[in-house]
This record gives structure tokens, C-alpha cells and sequence, in this order.
């Protein structure tokens, strides 16, 4: 099984600030990354896909980047709305999340 | 637009059953690839179970020879029908179509929440 490895597992960022999250799997899976942003009693929300697409209505403060088993998510100038839960998930074995990166403010 | 809903969750005992429905509209479940996936309370999210639109379906080795995934066309709703509950199942069950152009989840329901309790 392929494991996915984020981090960090929590971080402090204040509103206008560049944040970078880093996600890793235990083997090559080509570009078959994805990034999801979770609030609080809601379900994920698609980001990113295909580790650097933008899904459809998504700011473009958000990018990713990556392939093989190294991949980042980067959010630039955060917005009061940002803060929440990141996750990534790997799409080319079965399918396995990361254990995800609560971006808090300070 | 693609909406769907879930429902059937509750309190139920370890060692019992329980069966999930999705209800899905704005596309066919037969013509696409949907699955559920599950986040216990104040935990991450973990993949559970997929069928695809041919009807094979993959099942997480957690929940494998206990839970089974299946859709009725006509009603097009997903089912997750889980047996032999454990406490380690209680979480907040999502179900979410693939888009399989790049195999990524692109539409989620608000999930139900399962609690598996004595």
C-alpha cells in the first residue's frame, strides 16, 4: 500500500502570509496527487488535481507542484477563509490520503 | 448539478448492521466510478470502498469481508452495506463521484454520521 506522508501536521500563519505544505508518498505515483481543503463539520473541498491543476472555481492563491513522490501545495497572501484542513491524496494505487495539515491563525 | 445525499446513519451496536444510501442526481451512477470514504471524529479522512461503472468494486482492507458497495440504477443511490460494526467504525461517512480523467473526487455529499456503540 501506498503511504502518504504531509507536513507539518499543523502550522501558524497569519492573514497575508505565504504558506507551503508538503506532501510525500512511500513510492513514485507520476502526478496522481491530489489537494483538499476540509472546514469544520463540512465535507473536502477539491483544490488541486493532477498535482498542479486548479480545479474550476478556485482562487489562484492556490498552486501546486510535484511529481513522482515529492509534492507541495502553496497558498500565497492567506485570506481569512483559508484557514482550515489541508489534504493530500494519492490516486495511482487504490486511494490513500495524508493525514493533513490544520493551518491555523495566529 | 451534481448533488449528493446521504442518509442512513445512527448509533449502532459493535457487532451489528447497517446500511448507507447516497442518493445521487445531476449524473448516473452506472455511467461513472463512486465511493465512499470515512473521517472519525477529529481524525483525517480514509478511503473506504469503490465501484466502478462497469461494477467491479475495491474495498479498503479495513472494512473488507465486512462491508459491501452497490448502487440500484433505477433509484441511481450508492449503498454501503456494513456488517459486523466495530467502535473503530464510527465516523462521518462521505459519499464522492471520481472524476476518472484524472482520478481525482470532484463532487462530495454532507455525509452521515455512523457511531458504533454499546
Amino acid at each position: 500500500d501506498i503511504q502518504m506522508t504531509q507536513s507539518p501536521s499543523s502550522l501558524s500563519a497569519s492573514v497575508g502570509d505565504r504558506v507551503t505544505i508538503t506532501c510525500r508518498a512511500s513510492q513514485s505515483i507520476s502526478s496522481r496527487l491530489n489537494w483538499y481543503q476540509q472546514k469544520p463539520g463540512k465535507a473536502p473541498k477539491l483544490l488541486i488535481y493532477a498535482a498542479s491543476t486548479l480545479q474550476s472555481g478556485v482562487p489562484s492563491r492556490f498552486s501546486g507542484s510535484g511529481s513522482g513522490t515529492d509534492f507541495t501545495l502553496t497558498i500565497i497572501s492567506l485570506q481569512p477563509e483559508d484557514f482550515a484542513t489541508y489534504y493530500c491524496q494519492q490516486s495511482y494505487s487504490a486511494f490513500t490520503f495524508g493525514q493533513g495539515t490544520r493551518l491555523e491563525i495566529k | 448539478e451534481v448533488q449528493l445525499v446521504e442518509s442512513g446513519g445512527g448509533l449502532v451496536q459493535p457487532g451489528g448492521s447497517l446500511r448507507l444510501s447516497c442518493a445521487a442526481s445531476g449524473f448516473t451512477v452506472i455511467s461513472n466510478y463512486v465511493s465512499w470514504v470515512r473521517q472519525a471524529p477529529g481524525k483525517g479522512l480514509e478511503w473506504v470502498s469503490i465501484i466502478y461503472s462497469g461494477g467491479t468494486t475495491k474495498y479498503a482492507d479495513s472494512v473488507k469481508g465486512r462491508f459491501t458497495i452497490s448502487r440500484d440504477n433505477s433509484k441511481n443511490t450508492l449503498y454501503l452495506q456494513m456488517n459486523s460494526l466495530r467502535v473503530e467504525d464510527t465516523a462521518v461517512y462521505y459519499c464522492s463521484r471520481l472524476d476518472t480523467s484524472h482520478w481525482h473526487n470532484d463532487y462530495w455529499g454532507q455525509g452521515t454520521l455512523v457511531t458504533v456503540s454499546s
